[in-house]
């Protein structure tokens, strides 16, 4: 059984660019959770989604984005960079949600903003 | 809100030893407590969940964790300490009522093993 495929694993942008990072689920799975791991502020929820529709949403200004397709694969986008948006993106996939069913997590991408 | 406080950001322990890691939550008692273990250029793996049926929860690689509600902790144990178990360990919560759908997590412990 595949695991949670996060890509790219590594990802290098400049200061007001945009990115886009892609989690595939593990099949069947239809709720992805996706969270940010910095050493300061350590992991930090971003939003989850289940069956295509935004469920639950962390306190992130609106340059961060996601959605989620209907093969449950998701995507998270940030615009305009900043470089405090450095960090390691995770994403989680559960049956049902993460409180209920256990989460797997991918093993991330690594964001540096210069 | 629900949230959890781990106390100690790094623990080191010799190879033999007892694991103990900390872990206290917020007043409320929580729906669902987890620990979380990350190595090294990894994601996070489920050591254990707490859902309320057993104070004293049996997780994967020797680990446990006993609820206590007269302490709001959830201390993560381990009897005998192997080299393979250094990582960081994350105590996390998931939310009561609307928004459950997420984990908290606490500031995390890294635990290193001496030989």
């Amino acid at each position: 059984k595949a695991g949670v495929t996060q890509t790219p694993r590594y990802l290098i942008k400049t200061r007001g660019q945009q990115v886009t990072l892609s989690c595939s689920p593990i099949s069947g799975h239809r709720s992805v959770s996706w969270y940010q791991q910095t050493p300061g502020q350590g992991l930090q929820f971003l939003f989850e989604y289940f069956s295509e529709t935004q469920r639950n949403k962390g306190n992130f200004p609106g340059r961060f984005s996601g959605r989620q397709f209907s093969n449950s694969r998701s995507e998270m986008n940030v615009s305009t960079l900043e470089l405090g948006d450095s960090a390691l993106y995770l994403c989680a996939s559960s049956l049902w949600g993460p409180a209920d069913t256990e989460a797997f997590f991918g093993q991330g991408t690594r964001l540096t903003v210069v | 809100a629900q949230s959890v406080t781990q106390l100690g950001s790094h623990v080191s322990v010799s190879e033999g030893a007892l694991v103990l890691l900390r872990c206290n939550y917020s007043s409320s008692v929580p729906p669902y407590l987890f620990w979380y273990v990350q190595y090294p250029n990894q994601g996070l793996q489920l050591l254990l969940k707490y859902t309320s049926a057993a104070t004293l929860v049996k997780g994967i690689n020797g680990f446990e964790a006993e609820f206590k509600k007269s302490e709001t902790s959830f201390h993560l144990t381990k009897p005998s300490a192997h080299m393979s178990d250094a990582a960081e360990y994350f105590c996390a919560v998931t939310p009561s009522g609307q928004g459950a759908q997420k984990l908290v997590f606490g500031q995390g412990t890294r635990l290193t093993i001496n030989p």
